[in-house]
């Protein structure tokens, strides 16, 4: 199965800056079928990126989606308050489909 | 308006069975695959299988192969997931979520299983 490897485990930064996450896979994601998902405390995640870049429905334009292959980017270009949460990345390109382990941005 | 909507948490012994459930609604059910997601207390996210409610065309994570059954009625819109014999390890939250790149949602389900 593919293993998807996210880093950092924790992004301590402050609001108004830029925030790169990084999901690195174990081999290439068919179709690059890569998303990202939000998830707060105490709620469902939330779709942000789907197909790689992507942006689900109602997400904003401060989130971006970039890479394929092996190598995938969640940028949030500024931070807001409410982005300060756990973010997931996901691949279902290839059978079983798999989540990495989780980045946590918290307010430095 | 689309949604999963699940069943209510559930309390339950080790060795107990249980089934939950994941009811669509705002779109045809039969349409879209209905996936399934693990997260003990504290923990990430985890894959544990998807189901096509058309053909019942079910595919698991082989962590979950044989510990778990997936299954769906089109004719009620609603999936499931059952246990036949429940461990303390199987507590956790339980998402479904549609498609399989999960757009849609469920708002979990957690089960408890302690003696």
């Amino acid at each position: 199965e593919v293993v998807l490897t996210q880093s950092p485990g924790t992004l301590s930064l402050s609001p108004g800056e830029r925030a790169t996450l990084s999901c690195r896979a174990s081999q290439t994601v068919n179709s690059n079928y890569l998303a990202w998902y939000q998830q707060k405390p105490g709620q469902a995640p939330r779709l942000l990126i789907y197909g790689a870049s992507n942006r689900a429905t109602g997400i904003p334009d401060r989130f971006s989606g970039s890479g394929s292959g092996t190598d995938f980017t969640l940028t949030i270009s500024r931070l807001e308050p409410e982005d300060f949460a756990v973010y997931y990345c996901q691949q279902y390109g290839n059978s079983p489909q798999t989540f990495g382990q989780g980045t946590k941005v918290e307010i430095k | 308006e689309v949604q999963l909507v699940q069943s209510g948490a559930e309390v339950k012994k080790p060795g107990e069975s249980l089934k939950i459930s994941c009811k669509g609604s705002g779109y045809t059910f039969a349409t879209y695959w209905i996936g399934w997601v693990r997260q003990m207390p504290g923990k990430g996210l985890e894959w544990m299988g998807i189901i096509n409610p058309g053909d019942s065309d079910t595919r698991y994570s082989p962590s979950f192969q044989g510990q778990v059954i997936i299954s769906a009625d089109k004719s009620t819109s609603t999936a499931y997931l059952q246990w036949s014999s429940l461990k303390a390890s199987d507590t956790a939250m339980y998402y479904c979520a549609r498609d399989h790149a999960f757009h849609i949602w469920g708002q979990g389900t957690m089960v408890i299983v302690s003696s």
